[in-house]
């Protein structure tokens, strides 16, 4: 079956850096988004890897390995704002996107 | 510029009832999705349109309809709702010819079957 892992939650500073991680398991690869999404909203977009290597973005980076089924979001000077939950999805074969559970990651001052 | 819109923000529906969950887009993407998200569980993908005119079944669809008679709605109906339908639910829709595809994702309706 497919499969989608991320860390259930996660704790930082502010300030700090943090590297959520997501590992899979697809019927084919068509491309990695990450999500934000804050408690009570709709998923926003944050990033799109396809090919492997590292795609920065301001204060977050997405990086993605296809040969492990790995990607890591890495977010820098974290801000309280970046609390959220954020969700990793692989395009499938079907195009399709898989979706993970998300990792909520919770913002200390 | 409001992108997608779903109506109603929630609502409490008696088991057994027929609910219709609206969902419009001004983007002009042509593809439109219809996912439920509950705790612990990633999204679910329950029907989605590519163009009008046309549908498919996701993972979760039995229980779902849906139609796509032009390129902004895509209106989702539970013909007798059950208590395992509560849930959140998200429209979204993406630029099927585009690049990355990326989806994007309605404010949510948060349902739930007594």
């Amino acid at each position: 079956g497919q499969n989608i892992d991320q860390p259930t939650e996660m704790t930082a500073t502010e300030g700090a850096i943090v590297q959520i991680n997501c590992t899979y398991q697809t019927s084919g690869f068509n491309g990695l988004f990450w999500y934000q999404q804050h408690a009570g909203e709709a998923p926003t977009f944050l990033s799109y890897n396809v090919l492997d290597g590292l795609e920065e973005k301001g204060r977050f980076s997405s990086f993605l390995s296809r040969s492990k089924g790995y990607s890591y979001l890495l977010l820098k000077e974290l801000q309280m704002k970046d609390s959220a939950s954020y969700l990793c999805a692989v395009r499938d074969s079907n195009y399709q996107l898989i979706w993970g559970a998300g990792t909520k990651l919770i913002i200390k001052p | 510029i409001a992108g997608i819109t779903q109506a109603p923000t929630s609502q409490i529906l008696a088991a057994g009832r027929r609910m219709t969950l609206r969902c419009t887009q001004d983007m002009r993407h042509n593809a439109m999705y219809w996912y439920r998200q509950d705790l612990g569980l990633g999204l679910r993908l329950i029907h989605y349109s590519n163009t009008a005119g046309t549908t498919g079944k996701g993972e979760v669809p039995d229980g779902y309809s849906v139609s796509r008679a032009n390129t902004d709605d895509f209106p989702l109906t539970l013909a007798s709702a059950v208590p395992s339908q509560t849930s959140v639910y998200f429209c979204a829709s993406s630029d099927f010819a585009g690049s990355t595809d990326t989806q994007y994702f309605g404010p949510g309706t948060r349902l739930t079957v007594l």
